[in-house]
């Protein structure tokens, strides 16, 4: 079946660290691939995107890239600010069939001053 | 735009009664869906529509819940009876019929049954 799965939080860093948050999927056909930010009593928010396999989708200093020869959407960034403190979700959209999104189990990110 | 609009943001009822969630879509958008959110399930897609039809329901948890689309520009879910299990964060996303593929979610409910 179609699925989505990132790597379990909490992940805490010091200001200024590097991030990396793993994200593998299983879909059939050509997905496309979302990171969604969701900040404390907050709805989700698009952070970025990619519609097919080598796009790159960046936003506010975060990266990732759609891999489809190891069906991964891995997020970075290269410096990470308390403000970037939230929940991020993987997210897919299966653009035939069923037409829906399918979200990873989101992985909390802390930033420490 | 004002981006998706839900109501209320909070709502805290007793156990037995009907609760009822209220979405307005992004203007313009074709697809909605109705996710539920909790700490031990993550993000559960319950119904989503296209163009005010349901098209997959396969995520409503049982007869208690019931999704309607009247119009193209607002849902509603309902819970009745309520439950205490049924609290969680209800969100409503939509999405545009061309091109972009990515949804727009609006701030979500807070639903508490006591």
């Amino acid at each position: 079946g179609n699925s989505v799965t990132q790597m379990e939080g909490p992940v805490t860093l010091s200001e200024e660290a590097f991030l990396t948050i793993n994200c593998t999927y299983t879909a059939t056909g050509y997905p496309s691939l979302f990171w969604y930010v969701q900040y404390p009593g907050e709805g989700l928010q698009l952070l970025l995107k990619a519609t097919k396999a080598d796009d790159k989708g960046s936003n506010k200093g975060f990266e990732a890239t759609y891999r489809k020869e190891t069906t991964s959407f891995h997020l970075e960034k290269g410096s990470v600010q308390v403000s970037d403190s939230a929940v991020y979700f993987c997210a897919l959209f299966l653009t035939s069939g069923t037409y829906k999104y399918i979200f990873g189990t989101g992985t909390r990110l802390k930033v420490l001053a | 735009d004002a981006g998706v609009i839900q109501s209320p943001r909070h709502e805290v009822t007793e156990m037995g009664q009907e609760v009822t969630l209220r979405c307005k879509p992004i203007s313009g958008h074709n697809s909605l869906f109705w996710y539920r959110q909790t700490m031990m399930r993550g993000l559960e897609l319950l119904i989503y529509f296209n163009n005010n039809v349901p098209i997959d329901d396969s995520g409503m948890p049982e007869d208690r819940f019931s999704a309607k689309m009247p119009n193209a520009s607002f849902s509603t879910l309902k819970i009745q009876p309520s439950e205490p299990r049924d609290s969680a964060v209800y969100f409503c996303a939509s999405r545009d019929r061309e091109g972009n593929t990515e949804a727009f979610f609006g701030q979500g409910t807070r639903l508490t049954v006591v």
